[in-house]
């Protein structure tokens, strides 16, 4: 059973287009995470959700929207898609706030965009 | 300065050798400090963390931590080609959102 899964997991769109990825925790966790990782392999955070709630958005273009129906999963919308947004996306989840380091990922969706 | 600095390689160690990753960061506050391996394709994974000033070892790993210089390292003894991957270093500051910065990475190559 995979404990973070996040579909689909490759993306190839024009640019303008708009795209959704979904993503799923079975571990019971609190918080979940959206994070971004560039071609030279920086990880950067994108979104936070505690128990449904947003806590951090970190400067990330209001073309990108998440939702977290319940706190097993975060899902994210992406409208307009420019060339810059491809890159790896992965999910995450933690136990808790309390417990932000200790991730564990999904296996990422690779959105690369025309 | 990057609140989050390593080395970004490759560094190459022959089979059997000790790797030393390096880390260093910008905020003297940080709390917790965090190495990730991430092989080529794949998803970050968490393999050690480390909380206190010193030396942390489990098995081949070993975190080691000195808040004065700012500094976390990550050893791998007898290093194995299966290691070769990067590696990823993460800080939980002080105050704020308690969110990771990640480092960029050190790419790591052991060869036979």
């Amino acid at each position: 059973d995979t404990a973070v899964s996040q579909t689909p997991k490759y993306l190839v769109t024009q640019m303008g287009n708009d795209k959704s990825i979904k993503c799923e925790q079975n571990l019971g966790h609190d918080t979940m995470y959206w994070y971004k990782q560039d071609s030279k392999k920086f990880l950067k955070i994108m979104f936070s959700y505690n128990n449904k709630e947003l806590i951090i958005n970190e400067t990330v273009p209001n073309r990108f929207s998440p939702k977290s129906p319940d706190k097993a999963h975060l899902n994210l919308h992406i409208n307009s898609l420019e060339l810059g947004d491809s890159a790896v996306y992965f999910c995450a989840s933690s136990q808790s706030l309390e417990n932000t380091g200790e991730l564990f990922f999904g296996e990422g969706s690779r959105l690369t965009v025309l | 300065q990057k609140e989050v600095e390593q080395n970004s390689g490759p560094l190459s160690v022959p089979e059997g050798a000790i790797a030393s990753l390096n880390c260093t960061y910008s905020d003297r506050g940080s709390q917790s400090f965090f190495w990730y391996r991430q092989y080529s394709g794949k998803s970050p994974e968490l393999i050690m963390f480390i909380y206190s000033n010193g030396d942390k070892e489990d098995g081949r790993f070993t975190a080691q931590l000195n808040k004065a210089s700012q500094y976390v390292s990550l050893l791998i003894r007898d290093s194995q080609p299966s290691d070769s991957a990067t590696y990823l270093c993460a800080v939980v500051k002080s105050g704020g959102s308690y969110i990771p910065t990640f480092g960029r990475g050190t790419s790591l190559i052991v060869h036979p």
